[in-house]
This record gives C-alpha cells, structure tokens and sequence, in this order.
C-alpha cells in the first residue's frame, strides 16, 4: 500500500525548535519531489517546501526561508523538515505529500502547537 | 506576491450541478500552471480529485472533471451528492519549484 506517515510534532515553545519526520512505503521513494503542506487551525492549505528526488534543489515560501530546511534520506525512505525558531503562526497541521505541481499522495498529518 | 483566488463558499443541491473556480489575482491562468484539485473533508487529510487541469486520480468518480473556463482553471461535480461536502482547493504551480495553494471552497449540498 502507498503510504506516507508523518511523526514528531508536538508542543514547543516560541522560538524553540522540531523535527518532522514523514516515512514512505508502497513506492520508490527516491524517483519523487517530496513537499510539505499545513494547515493552521481553521484555515486553508499552504505550501511550505519541496525537495527534489535527489535533495539537490529544494524550495520554501518566503515565511519560513531561513528557519525551516527540508532534507531526505532516500535509504531510509524518509522525508524530514527541521524547524527553527519557530513562532506562533507555524502553529498548524503539517503535511507531507508526494509531488511537485500536484500532489497525489498525502499523509494524514502531524500537529504542531508553538505556544508558551 | 501571487494570490490564487477561490470562491469562499457555494452550495448545490443533492442531483445538482456545480463549479467551483481558480483564478489569479493577476492574469489568466492556462494549462501551463497545472491546476490540480483536492477534497477536504471535514477533519479529514486532502485528497488529490484532479491533476494537470483534467485529469481525474485514481479512483475519483467522472462526476468530478477539470478543465480552463475563461482565464480560470475550474472544477465541475455533477450529480452532487450528500458527501461531496468538503472543502475544496486548487494549487497552481508558478515554477520555479513553487507552488501556491487557492484559499479554498467549502461545499455545502442542501
């Protein structure tokens, strides 16, 4: 079964940091972009980053450039997004999926609370 | 700053027929921008309807087509039905390895 199944997220404080992990199965995960997308409570969906198949080209939008970076381990199937200086409104529901202009596989998400 | 507009919200009847558009806050979106289309139930993760502007993902029922309308990428249900109420958004891609996420639909069938 294709499936891609987000872990790590959590509470953490303003400024604080997180890793997110998102773990790939079904599929030859090396021959993908890989993006995350969130959600922040009530709202709608919003592209954060990709990363090209061999993790030589990677994208963010401009409110995370320089705080988030997304890598890949193609041995271990697995698609990650470190957190940096993380702030109130990164607060959301992040996920990962699988694509570049369009994403046809989507985990069911990982919640990421930023709050003191 | 690209803004990938949606209508805020729609309402069909049960049996009904409905579109739902995608536009740009400036100039006309084509093929080129390989609008895609995603459902989101209720409490639920996205998933994929449609794929460069007409192209249905596996499993999605033909009442659901993608196509250009004028300068906006648009997404048809016909024969709407009771759980085809979700929230609906589209995605255009600019290049560049960036995409952009519409505001997003939410359906309502009454």
């Amino acid at each position: 079964e294709v499936q891609l199944v987000e872990s790590g997220g959590g509470l953490v404080q303003p400024g604080g940091s997180l890793r997110l992990s998102c773990a790939a199965s079904g599929f030859t995960f090396s021959n993908y972009w890989m993006t995350w997308v969130r959600q922040a409570p009530g709202k709608g969906l919003e592209w954060v980053a990709n990363i090209k198949q061999d993790g030589s080209e990677k994208y963010y939008v401009d409110s995370v450039k320089g705080r988030f970076t997304i890598s890949r381990d193609n041995a271990k199937n697995s698609l990650y997004l470190q957190m940096n200086s993380l702030r109130a409104e990164d607060t959301a529901v992040y996920y990962c999926a699988r694509g570049l202009s369009a994403f046809d596989i989507w985990g069911q998400g990982t919640m990421v609370t930023v709050s003191s | 700053q690209t803004v990938v507009t949606q209508e805020p919200s729609f309402s069909v009847s049960p049996g009904g027929t409905v579109t739902l558009t995608c536009g740009l806050s400036s100039g006309s979106v084509s093929t080129s921008y390989y609008p895609s289309w995603y459902q989101q139930p209720p409490g639920q993760a996205p998933r994929t309807l449609i794929y460069s502007t007409n192209t249905r993902s596996s499993g999605v029922p033909d009442r659901f087509s993608g196509s250009i309308l004028g300068n906006k990428a648009a997404l048809t249900i016909t024969g709407a039905q009771a759980d085809d109420e979700s929230d609906y958004y589209c995605v255009l891609y600019l290049g560049s390895g960036i995409s952009v996420f519409g505001g997003g639909t939410k359906l309502t069938v009454l």
